[in-house]
């Protein structure tokens, strides 16, 4: 079966630049989404195929795919983006969601 | 704007069957794609399932043998069952609205509408 792998954490000071990645076998022919997690909350999509914003989501926000790895940039990082970010990709007809990543702005 | 609304028990007993309720509000559940994602407490996310209007169905493979899920479009509802359920079946359950589509050489699925979860305890 399909994984995704993410790191289990990221720290970053506030106004620097967030890098979270996800790594999967050829993920770079597939799309990747990212959905970020508050506590207490439902995820949110902040990326989708790979690079587009959804309506409402802030322009520093930005992602990117290529080869075997993902990876989501928040520039300019503020704490309110202090969450759980998880990656996710369609294989086949299945679902693969990465173990998520604790970002911490410090 | 679309709302989803997911209703059911709160606790299942050990062995006994799991089902909840997806009421959509705001959209014709005829247009979309819908699933099911649970989240047991401090843990990632976990895809269960996705059914269409016509009531095709993919499902998780590792849940596939315990999952049913189906559509009532008169209900604008969708709905959930997971049998012989364990305490590792414990979570907050999630439905979502999905978007399927293909894009260049791709298709993709994913979920951009998300209802609030509802907490299911499997125990005695």
């Amino acid at each position: 079966s399909y994984e995704l792998a993410q790191p289990p954490s990221v720290s970053v000071s506030p106004g620097q630049t967030a890098r979270i990645t996800c790594s999967g076998d050829r993920l770079g022919d597939k799309y990747a989404f990212w959905y970020q997690q508050k506590p207490g909350q439902s995820p949110v999509v902040v990326i989708y195929q790979d690079t587009k914003r959804p309506s409402g989501i802030p322009e520093r926000f930005s992602g990117s795919n290529s080869g075997n790895t993902a990876t989501l940039t928040i520039s300019g990082t503020q704490a309110m983006d202090e969450a759980d970010y998880y990656c996710q990709a369609w294989d086949s007809i299945t679902v693969v969601f990465g173990g998520g990543t604790k970002l911490t702005v410090l | 704007q679309v709302q989803l609304q997911e209703s059911g028990p709160g606790l299942v007993k050990p062995s006994e069957t799991l089902s909840l309720s997806c009421t959509v509000s705001g959209e014709s559940i005829r247009s979309y794609y819908w699933s099911w994602i649970r989240q047991p407490a401090g843990k990632g996310l976990e895809w269960i399932g996705r059914i269409y209007k016509s009531g095709s169905t993919n499902y998780n493979p590792s849940l596939k043998s315990r999952v049913t899920m189906s559509v009532d479009t008169t209900k604008n509802q969708f709905s959930l069952k997971l049998t012989s359920v364990t305490a590792a079946d414990t979570a907050v359950y999630y439905c979502a609205r999905g978007i399927a589509s293909v894009a260049g050489l791709y298709d993709y699925y994913y979920m951009d509408v998300w209802g609030k979860g509802t907490t299911v305890t499997v125990s005695s």
